[in-house]
């Protein structure tokens, strides 16, 4: 069985330039979670849909990120204008459910904004 | 959603050592999950704590999740260059988030 796929592996952008990464579920899963990585704020948060819902998107940083599920398969992380800052690793996660369900991972979308 | 607090946040140690990440949260938890990270790599759910008390075993890793279900430990018997990596422990989704990981460096 696939994993959670997410897209592309690797982006190098310059600052002011949109960035979209892409994440597929695993197959059956109802909650997608997107997370955000760097050395000096660890493992963040962003956002979390239900069944395609967004429930809490306290996480989002700032206007300048927005994320989208426009059906089961498939959601969205927008980053626009990027900023430097914006370098990390981005995660998408999936489970089936959404309280105290365990967490698939991706591989992962490694983010540099020049 | 609030963080625990997870410590130390760096262990190194000789291979062959034992080693402990503890995670403390200042409110009752329902349930607990482990979560290891290789470096390079991405989260990998480890096991799942639900009960006060419960204690669980994987090979070489002993989980215990406290009486008042507060606090969490992951204890590694003779660590191997294999066990390298950070790890995480994580509430649930609705309530805390992950914690800040504690990264574990084995020498051979």
């Amino acid at each position: 069985d696939a994993g959670v796929i997410q897209s592309p592996r690797h982006e190098v952008t310059e600052m002011g330039q949109e960035v979209t990464l892409r994440c597929k579920p695993i197959s059956g899963h109802n909650s997608l979670f997107w997370y955000r990585q760097t050395m000096m704020r660890g493992l963040e948060l962003l956002i979390y849909f239900n069944n395609n819902v967004p429930i809490d998107d306290s996480g989002m940083p700032e206007d300048r990120f927005s994320a989208k599920m426009p059906n089961a398969s498939f959601s969205t992380l927008k980053i626009q204008p990027s900023e430097p800052r914006d370098s990390a690793v981005y995660f998408c996660a999936s489970s089936f459910g959404l309280v105290s369900e365990t967490q698939y991972f991706g591989p992962g979308t490694r983010l540099l904004v020049l | 959603g609030q963080q625990v607090m997870q410590i130390p946040q760096y262990q190194h140690v000789q291979e062959g050592e034992d080693f402990t990440t503890y995670c403390n949260s200042s409110t009752t938890l329902s349930n607990i999950q482990w979560y290891k990270q290789r470096p390079g790599g991405h989260p990998v759910f480890l096991i799942q704590l639900v009960k006060s008390g419960e204690v669980k075993k994987q090979k070489r890793l002993t989980f215990q999740f406290g009486e008042a279900k507060k606090n969490s430990s992951l204890h590694i018997t003779a660590t191997q260059t294999t066990d390298v990596g950070t790890y995480f422990c994580a509430g649930p989704t609705h309530d805390m988030r992950f914690g800040a990981g504690t990264r574990l460096t084995v020498k051979p």
